[in-house]
């Protein structure tokens, strides 16, 4: 099975908008952590946000919310006021136990904003 | 400024001659990592370093080796590359310890074979 699932190949928005990128997971370890990265076509991956599994509220990073909902086990990642810029390739990952461990990557979803 | 910096940003190699790409950071990290990311794939890790010590995963093929002479310094290897090793290669860092443990990546290097 999968342990990051994300849904949208692809999504669309209007700049100024908002859009939620979807994000599913499965472990059953108690400590992990959440990851969300952007990757322009450059192909640089960006660190956005980090949410970890004892964190009693939702991360938030500028423009940047994670939609954490433990008990279905989503992570969604919620971009504020779209702006041209973020038009990328945005991952999923997840860390699983504490300290450095490896990251698990989901498939992308590629956002495309529109003028 | 940028903290992981991967040299060259691409690459062209011809069929079965060697080709190293080399990262380094300027953070100090424990943990190095080196990725292998076709096109509009997810990232796959390689192997990685916690600090000398090399761990492998289970599906890199042989063909593909890395060296840390340093803590600033690691290079990937790759000693005969077919066509199917055309990709982007990523390295990061991160910290050995801490909640949050984020990873850091360079730009990456893009790799051509002809």
């Amino acid at each position: 099975a999968q342990k990051i699932t994300q849904t949208q190949p692809g999504m669309f928005v209007q700049e100024k908008e908002a859009v939620t990128l979807d994000c599913t997971y499965d472990t059953s370890d108690p400590s992990y952590g959440l990851f969300w990265y952007k990757q322009p076509s450059s192909g640089e991956m960006i660190f956005l946000i980090y949410q970890g599994s004892y964190d009693q509220q939702n991360a938030t990073e500028g423009r940047y919310s994670l939609n954490f909902q433990k008990a279905r086990k989503s992570a969604n990642l919620v971009i504020s006021a779209s702006q041209l810029g973020d038009s990328a390739m945005y991952f999923c990952a997840m860390r699983e136990g504490q300290g450095y461990s490896t990251l698990t990557f989901g498939k992308g979803t590629m956002l495309l904003v529109s003028p | 400024d940028a903290m992981v910096i991967q040299n060259p940003r691409y690459q062209v190699t011809q069929f079965g001659k060697p080709v190293t790409l080399s990262c380094s950071q300027t953070l100090n990290h424990n943990v190095m990592y080196w990725y292998q990311q076709k096109s509009s794939q997810a990232p796959k890790l390689l192997f990685h370093y916690y600090d000398k010590d090399f761990n492998n995963e289970a599906d890199t093929p042989d063909n593909f080796q890395s060296r840390r002479p340093n803590t600033s310094f690691c290079f990937l290897d790759i000693r005969s590359p077919g066509l199917g090793d055309a990709a982007m290669y990523l390295c990061a860092t991160s910290r050995e310890s801490g909640m949050r443990n984020i990873q850091y990546f360079g730009a990456g290097t893009r790799l051509s074979v002809l």
